[in-house]
């Protein structure tokens, strides 16, 4: 199974501020990978597709980067409302698995 | 609207069986694939089951043999049924359609989820 390591596992960023979390993938994975947001209590809800695709109706201060084992996701000026858990999932072989997440608060 | 409404979760003893249904709406849902997706705080998110619009399926080794995917295209209708229940299985689990957009592969929709409880 290709196992997704995130980091960090949480930050603490103002308002304003530029937030950049990293997943690494344990082989290869191409661009196959998606990102999701998941505020408490209730359902992840995904940003980025294929690395750097943002979904429909997503913020454009989201983005997402990476190829291969390497992929970053970015907010560049996080807002109030981006105070969550985001994960990474790959999708390149089944079983299909998520990162750890990454919390994200504000300081 | 796209609407995907899980039931069905609930306690069940280890080696006990539970049926989840996930009733959708808003869309055509004979030309979507679907997943069920878990999640606990021991475990994260954890991939359990997909099945394709011709009905075919894949599970992760960890519920092979005890999980069944299924579909209801006249119903609109998704379930899962999990026999040989561990205590391990308990979580939150969701039911997500797949994206229709040509080839790729992420989660839309996901629905409201429902609690799944195995304890003696």
């Amino acid at each position: 199974d290709i196992q997704l390591t995130q980091s960090p596992s949480s930050l603490s960023a103002s308002v304003g501020d530029r937030v950049t979390l990293t997943c690494q993938a344990s082989q290869d994975i191409t661009y196959y990978l998606n990102w999701y947001q998941q505020k408490p209590g209730k359902a992840p809800k995904v940003l980025i597709y294929d690395a750097s695709n943002l979904e429909t109706g997503v913020p454009s201060r989201f983005s997402g980067s990476g190829s291969g084992t390497l992929f970053t996701f970015t907010i560049t000026s996080l807002q109030p409302e981006d105070i969550a858990t985001y994960f990474c999932q790959q999708y390149d072989n089944f079983p299909f698995t998520f990162g750890p997440g990454t919390k994200v608060e504000l300081k | 609207e796209v609407q995907l409404v899980a039931s069905g979760g609930g306690l069940a003893p280890p080696g006990g069986s539970l049926r989840l249904s996930c009733a959708a709406s808003g869309f055509t849902f004979s030309n979507y694939d679907f997943h069920w997706v878990r999640q606990s705080p021991e475990k994260g998110l954890e991939w359990v089951s997909a099945i394709g619009t011709v009905g075919e399926t894949f599970y992760p080794d960890f519920v092979t043999g005890r999980f069944t995917i299924s579909r209801q295209n006249a119903r609109n209708s998704l379930y899962l049924q999990m026999n040989s229940l561990r205590a391990d299985d308990t979580a939150i689990y969701y039911c997500v359609r797949r994206s229709s957009k040509e080839g790729t592969h992420y989660f839309d929709y996901w629905g409201q989820g429902t609690l799944v409880t195995v304890s003696s």
